[in-house]
């Protein structure tokens, strides 16, 4: 089992242009996670899927767009980059059933120029 | 004031020192509550769940105090290998799951 992978694992964008971050599960877990690190300010959510077909705004969603394709993948689109998006991005997914568990991706290193 | 709050560290130890962590939440909603591990530039991982009755892994010690909304992990006999950011993170019931605290970082030094 590779857990949870993401794509690309860096990538260097100028401001104004979009990309796709990629991230599948292979664990049948229901629930999918994006999240984003930066110094100093922890780990925020940007946005969830519950299960497939959900999609919730998290903390900072603003700037950022996801689509839950199916069960195994969760993707995040930054339409227009900012120099503001530089950061880490994970995902991550959850069973979310009972008492339930994170798993992580490796991350994703954004920098916007 | 934040949901999840920790220890604001750093803290630097020495090798074979107990180090104690700290973290308070503020939604006494939360179900459940756990500790990650998170390596400079490397995804969080688990470290170990938190139960009401306390639980221990080998050298790290959870504990949870419900009424006064506490969450403790204390590590013993410390190694080098354990240098990280340690979170804290709890699960509440509803809406969005997993709310994580800030981190405190762990220095051990030879």
């Amino acid at each position: 089992n590779a857990g949870v992978t993401q794509t690309p694992k860096f990538q260097v964008l100028k401001t104004g242009q979009s990309m796709t971050l990629q991230c599948a599960q292979d664990m049948n877990h229901n629930s999918m996670y994006w999240y984003r690190q930066d110094p100093g300010m922890g780990l925020r959510l940007i946005y969830y899927s519950a299960s497939e077909g959900t999609t919730d705004k998290g903390e900072v969603p603003n700037g950022y767009n996801v689509s839950r394709l199916n069960k195994r993948e969760f993707s995040l689109r930054l339409e227009s980059a900012a120099p503001s998006q530089t950061s880490v991005y994970f995902c991550a997914s959850s069973s979310g059933l009972g008492t339930d568990t994170q798993y992580f991706g490796p991350g994703t290193r954004l920098t916007v120029l | 004031r934040k949901e999840v709050e920790q220890d604001p560290g750093p803290f630097n130890v020495p090798e074979g020192a107990t180090v104690a962590f700290n973290c308070t939440y503020s939604n006494s909603a939360s179900q459940s509550f756990f500790w990650y591990r998170q390596d400079c530039r490397k995804e969080p991982k688990l470290l170990m769940s938190v139960y009401s009755s306390g639980n221990e892994d080998g050298r790290f010690t959870a504990q949870l105090n419900r009424a006064s909304q506490y969450i403790s992990l204390l590590i013993r006999d410390s190694k080098l290998s354990d240098s990280a950011t340690y979170l804290c993170v709890v699960n509440r019931v509803y809406g969005q799951n997993f709310v994580f605290g800030p981190g405190t970082r762990l220095s051990v030094l030879p």
